[in-house]
């Protein structure tokens, strides 16, 4: 009964590859996020969608894109991985922001990204 | 632009202890902050959340205060244990901006 899921949990590839990471959420929530925690332990925003679109997109790379094929998946995709994409990667959910709910957010357990 | 600050950047005490954790932010225009636990290699685990009416949140061992005028919060651990060693993250939503910005952590270890 996972709330929110990620695969795969490590990833390692070479510079260059494309690659993608899937998170799945049963929470019926609307609203799901992609967070990075780069070598530091900095946990900061990539990317938000609320049901199906895009509502932000915080200057990061356009080698990165997220896709959402319904409101209970967010996969993210990068192409051309560089050695700085290394990372640990969260996926995130809530309800959606005009609901006048909590809007706590759920992480997934992360995926760790190393790029050789 | 929120900035989220925490201090100690570590925080090493005996058990038994208790103990607390200080998170500040820039911005008082809030919907809520929230308090995760992260533990070495694994996820964030929510604690605590607080919503920008309420003054403070209580869950077991754990309270969380929110002073939303002066932009601070206090993560309270009483009784601490070895258990309770993990990195600790607080994290708020300004309004209007559906996102979470987290401060850097404190990284608490309890001696036994």
């Amino acid at each position: 009964d996972t709330a929110v899921s990620q695969t795969p949990k490590y990833l390692v590839t070479q510079m260059g590859n494309d690659k993608s990471i899937k998170c799945e959420q049963n929470l019926g929530h609307d609203t799901m996020y992609w967070y990075k925690q780069d070598s530091k332990k900095f946990l900061k925003i990539m990317f938000s969608y609320n049901n199906k679109e895009l509502i932000i997109n915080e200057t990061v790379p356009n080698r990165f894109s997220p896709k959402s094929p319904d409101k209970a998946h967010l996969n993210l995709h990068i192409n051309s991985l560089e050695l700085g994409d290394s990372a640990v990667y969260f996926c995130a959910s809530s309800q959606a922001y005009n609901w006048g709910g909590s809007y706590e957010q759920y992480f997934g357990p992360g995926t760790r990204l190393t790029v050789t | 632009k929120q900035e989220v600050t925490q201090i100690p950047a570590a925080l090493s005490v005996p058990e038994g202890e208790n103990l607390v954790l200080n998170c500040s932010f820039t911005d008082s225009a809030i919907y809520n902050l929230q308090w995760f636990r992260q533990d070495p290699g694994k996820g964030l685990t929510s604690l605590l959340l607080i919503q920008s009416s309420q003054r403070e949140q209580t869950s077991g061992r754990l309270n969380a205060s929110l002073d939303k005028s002066s932009g601070r919060s206090t993560l309270y651990i009483a009784a601490s244990q070895p258990g309770d060693s993990a990195t600790y993250l607080c994290a708020v939503t300004t309004l209007g901006a559906q996102k979470l910005v987290f401060g850097q952590g404190t990284r608490l270890t309890i001696n036994p």
